[in-house]
């Protein structure tokens, strides 16, 4: 059973990069699946960051696009979120998911990890 | 701002049926899928594509669309059903994936 796994700091300078990891467990990466990272301010609705296909296509929401790079290491069975010139709007759990190749729904979530933007 | 509007909050009394909405012009050419979410845990699906449920989703809920609108119904609604319910789609160019709102379901 495929499991996700997030990973990075939990507290970020403003003006600074955002940077995580989600570790894919139980199955590879390159299963013709796009990766998908998703975000949740304190109290506030679920946005779409950005997608990765394992062939390293990627899509991102039009109004974080310039500040967004999404990755994958293929050798790691891990992709990656960058998000640059952070603000306190930033702080979020930020969640990776699987959008399945059968299903077109997220159906697998890592648990979320906080990250707070603050000096 | 959201191009998949829900509304923000609904009421069920316990047993009783209820739908939750979401509209958006891209539900015209796309299928949505649907998301429980409970207080500090992260989001699971319930319902996706045309009307399918993950194995695990109790067959009371179930999902459909019309138009612009794609609704999750929960028939005999139950007390851990309380919870916020997101849905999912392509934005209007298709190359984006977009979140409603959340309602916010209250059973009572």
């Amino acid at each position: 059973q495929v499991q996700l796994q997030e990973s990075g700091p939990g507290l970020v300078k403003p003006s600074g990069t955002l940077s995580l990891t989600c570790a894919v467990f139980g199955g590879s990466i390159s299963s013709s699946n796009w990766w998908s990272w998703v975000r949740q301010p304190p109290g506030k609705g679920l946005e779409w960051i950005g997608e990765i296909y394992d062939s390293g296509s990627t899509n991102y929401n039009p109004s974080l696009k310039s500040r967004v790079t999404i990755s994958v290491d293929k050798s790691k069975n891990q992709f990656s979120l960058k998000l640059g010139s952070v603000t306190a709007a930033d702080t979020a759990v930020y969640y990776c998911a699987r959008l399945g190749g059968s299903t077109g729904a997220f159906d697998i979530w890592g648990q979320g990890t906080m990250v707070t933007v603050s000096s | 701002s959201s191009e998949l509007t829900q509304d923000p909050a609904v009421s069920v009394a316990l047993g009783q049926t209820v739908r939750i909405t979401c509209q958006g012009d891209s539900l015209r050419s796309y299928y949505a899928s649907w998301y429980q979410q409970k207080p500090g845990q992260a989001p699971v699906v319930v319902t996706y594509g045309k009307n399918n449920r993950p194995s695990g989703i109790p067959d009371r809920f179930s999902g459909s669309s019309s138009g612009n609108t794609a609704s999750l119904t929960i028939t005999g609604a139950q007390a851990e059903d309380e919870a916020d319910y997101y849905c999912n789609s392509r934005d209007s160019s298709g190359n984006h994936r977009v979140f409603g709102g959340g309602t916010k379901l209250t059973v009572l």
